[in-house]
């Protein structure tokens, strides 16, 4: 299993629309998670952090289920301009090698 | 405020011949990575360096060296670049939990 599994998209979804993206992780250990958006030929830049069960900022919120080992990003209310790639990432941790982990990413399109 | 400042930020090769990707981070980060990313592949680790002097193999190291130069400087080497290095590589740096990248570099090997 890999370290992070992201849902593979493409998701093409209309304005206005909700749109949930799901992020598995293998090691039961992790403590913080983060979602970053990456724009089309353009570096990834952090989105939102996840340190305990979830993490609102204005229509992103970030969940994190322990017991099943997933996070979530829920984007409420689509606007043109979310359209990116948005990667779950798994930081480094104490113990641990000290690397950080990038899920492949889900393609988000807003249709207008 | 620079950040994390790649070069250079394209670059085309011919088979068989060398380059040097440079990063340089102005944050005093103990932290620096180098990642490919392919299309439907995300961002896979080349190195990393958790601190000046150390650098370490990540999932992908073949056919690459980095060299960790100071705090400031990691920099990745192709000694041979093969077609299948056509990529854009990032830098990335962190001492926290937020990562920074560079803006990339599009490297195309023909």
């Amino acid at each position: 299993r890999k370290e992070v599994e992201q849902d593979p998209g493409p998701f093409n979804v209309p304005e206005g629309a909700t749109v949930a993206f799901n992020c598995t992780y293998s090691n039961s250990a992790s403590q913080s998670f983060f979602w970053y958006r990456q724009d089309c030929r353009k570096e990834p830049k952090l989105l939102m952090s996840v340190y305990s069960s979830g993490n609102e900022d204005g229509r992103f919120t970030a969940q994190l289920n322990r017991a099943s080992q997933y996070i979530s990003l829920l984007i409420r209310d689509s606007k043109l301009s979310d359209s990116a790639t948005y990667l779950c990432v798994v930081p480094p941790f104490s113990g641990s090698a000290r690397q950080l982990t990038f899920g492949s990413g889900t393609q988000l399109t807003v249709l207008p | 405020n620079a950040g994390v400042t790649q070069t250079p930020k394209f670059q085309v090769l011919k088979t068989g011949q060398s380059m040097t990707l440079q990063c340089a981070q102005d944050m005093n980060h103990n932290s620096m990575y180098w990642y490919r990313q392919d299309p439907g592949m995300g961002l896979r680790l080349i190195y990393y360096s958790a601190s000046e002097g150390t650098t370490d193999k990540g999932e992908v190291p073949n056919g690459y060296n980095v060299s960790r130069l100071n705090k400031r400087e990691f920099s990745l080497r192709l000694e041979s670049a093969a077609p299948s290095q056509t990529s854009v590589y990032f830098c990335a740096s962190n001492e926290g939990p937020e990562a920074f990248f560079g803006q990339g570099t599009r490297l195309t090997v023909v």
